[in-house]
């Protein structure tokens, strides 16, 4: 119930390309859904998060697709670039007054975007 | 602003050795959460603070874990004895309020080893 499921574990795209990750989750309750980015040897940053009350959020070349009834929530990197070579992960949190806030992780996809 | 920093980034001890490491959190921010990712497992909670007090530990693995953060300003995460299994990356976050539409910020991380 507690789980956020992300795939692929890896992804390799050639410059240019759409590398897309995907992540579902159980837990109806879960209504911030964050994407975290992560450099080698740095912490994960916030890229973008969505609610649950749109389909879609887009930021830069960032794109979050949501689906509720399907509870699924997926990342798209459009043009990618070399500089997007990281591990994404996708987390979901309760929000409001009564919860502590934590953020549930998916497993991490390590993309690779080739020159 | 200085962000989120911890110490050490890297430890290596023995089995049954103690080891703590320290987190400081962006000045001001009275929520600090500290994570741990295992061997490219998701990252996992492990608990939460708001000022000094533990709002949930729930992802505490065992006893062998303690957490303080006395004063509300830095914190320590003490594992001892240490196993093998406590070996992953440290994660510590702070935010100026309990997830909400806003983000965790996170530190480069307390890589622990134990051999």
């Amino acid at each position: 119930q507690q789980q956020v499921k992300q795939s692929p574990q890896s992804l390799i795209v050639q410059k240019g390309g759409i590398p897309i990750i995907n992540c579902a989750y159980e837990n109806t309750a879960f209504d911030y859904f964050p994407w975290y980015q992560q450099f080698p040897g740095k912490g994960p940053a916030l890229l973008i998060a969505i609610r649950p009350d749109v389909s879609e959020k887009k930021e830069g070349r960032f794109t979050i697709s949501f689906n509720k009834s399907a509870k699924q929530f997926s990342l798209h990197i459009m043009d990618s670039q070399p500089g997007d070579s990281a591990t994404y992960f996708c987390a979901a949190s309760i929000t409001g007054s009564s919860n502590t806030g934590k953020l549930i992780f998916g497993q991490g996809t390590t993309l690779q975007v080739k020159p | 602003e200085a962000g989120v920093t911890q110490f050490p980034s890297h430890s290596v001890i023995e089995k049954g050795q103690t080891v703590t490491l320290r987190c400081d959190p962006i000045s001001g921010h009275d929520n600090l959460y500290w994570y741990r990712r295992v061997m490219g497992k998701e990252i996992k909670f492990l608990l939460h603070f708001v000022k000094e007090s533990k709002q949930d530990e729930s992802g505490m693995p065992n006893n062998r874990f303690l957490a303080e953060r006395t004063g509300g300003t830095y914190s320590t995460l003490k594992v001892q004895p240490a196993e093998l299994e406590d070996s992953g990356v440290y994660f510590c976050a702070s935010s100026p309020r309990v997830l909400y539409a806003g983000e965790l910020f996170f530190g480069e991380g307390s890589r622990l080893t134990v051999l």
